[in-house]
């Protein structure tokens, strides 16, 4: 399976827009490259997905990188409620699989 | 929007004692997983339901474990003898499809409590 790289934990400001990256070198053509987050005491959230283009949603912006190899998930402008662990993880679109978590990136914000 | 739906939150359990888990996932959705969360570790994947079998299960998911879709609208966990090692956050999730090209959804889970 495909393997992607988080920060263990990133800090950011209330009120400004945070980058959360995610390396994934080794992702397949017929990967998308999802991004799910749980707050504390939470179950697990779904955020976006994308696929090669850039994606926008309610609640964040997905950046994918030309060669697909790394994307970078952007909150716009962050708030306390976002503080919460971000997962980067990748799905692929032809056959079916489960989603697995690793460790993700702890979100810090700072009032 | 729609939810997944677990019950009960909090459920305490006698060590030995069977216990079931109940979810109801969204209702045009047609893959169901069960995942748990040890204190202060990984979102840990169970095992995943679809087409009313088991699609695939992790090493977690030995014989004390079972899941089922027993009408149009739940989904249950079964662990029969429990252990004080399955304490533990226990969540389900369903989705339309298995496949990438869809987000899965999470219920909030259930703290279960072996003592």
């Amino acid at each position: 399976d495909a393997k992607t790289t988080q920060p263990n934990s990133m800090e950011s400001n209330e009120e400004e827009p945070v980058h959360l990256p995610c390396n994934h070198s080794t992702i397949s053509g017929t990967d998308y490259i999802h991004w799910y987050r749980q707050l504390p005491s939470q179950g697990p959230e779904y955020v976006i997905h994308g696929l090669t283009s850039n994606v926008n949603n309610r609640m964040a912006s997905l950046a994918i990188a030309e060669d697909r190899k790394s994307s970078t998930l952007i909150l716009h402008r962050a708030t306390l409620r976002d503080a919460a662990v971000y997962y980067c993880i990748l799905i692929p679109m032809n056959r079916d699989d489960k989603i697995i978590f690793g460790k993700g990136t702890r979100l810090h914000i700072l009032p | 929007e729609p939810e997944v739906t677990q019950t009960p939150s909090h459920q305490v359990t006698q060590m030995g004692q069977e216990v079931i888990l109940r979810c109801v996932p969204i209702s045009n959705h047609l893959y169901f997983y069960w995942y748990r969360q040890i204190l202060g570790q990984k979102v840990e994947f169970l095992v995943s339901f679809y087409n009313n079998e088991i699609s695939e299960k992790s090493e977690i998911f030995d014989d004390q474990f079972s899941v089922e879709r027993p009408d149009g609208s739940n989904f249950t966990l079964k662990i029969r003898s429990t252990k004080l090692e399955d304490s533990a956050m226990y969540f389900c999730a369903s989705s339309g499809r298995a496949t990438g090209t869809y987000g899965y959804t999470f219920g909030s889970g259930t703290r279960l409590t072996v003592v």
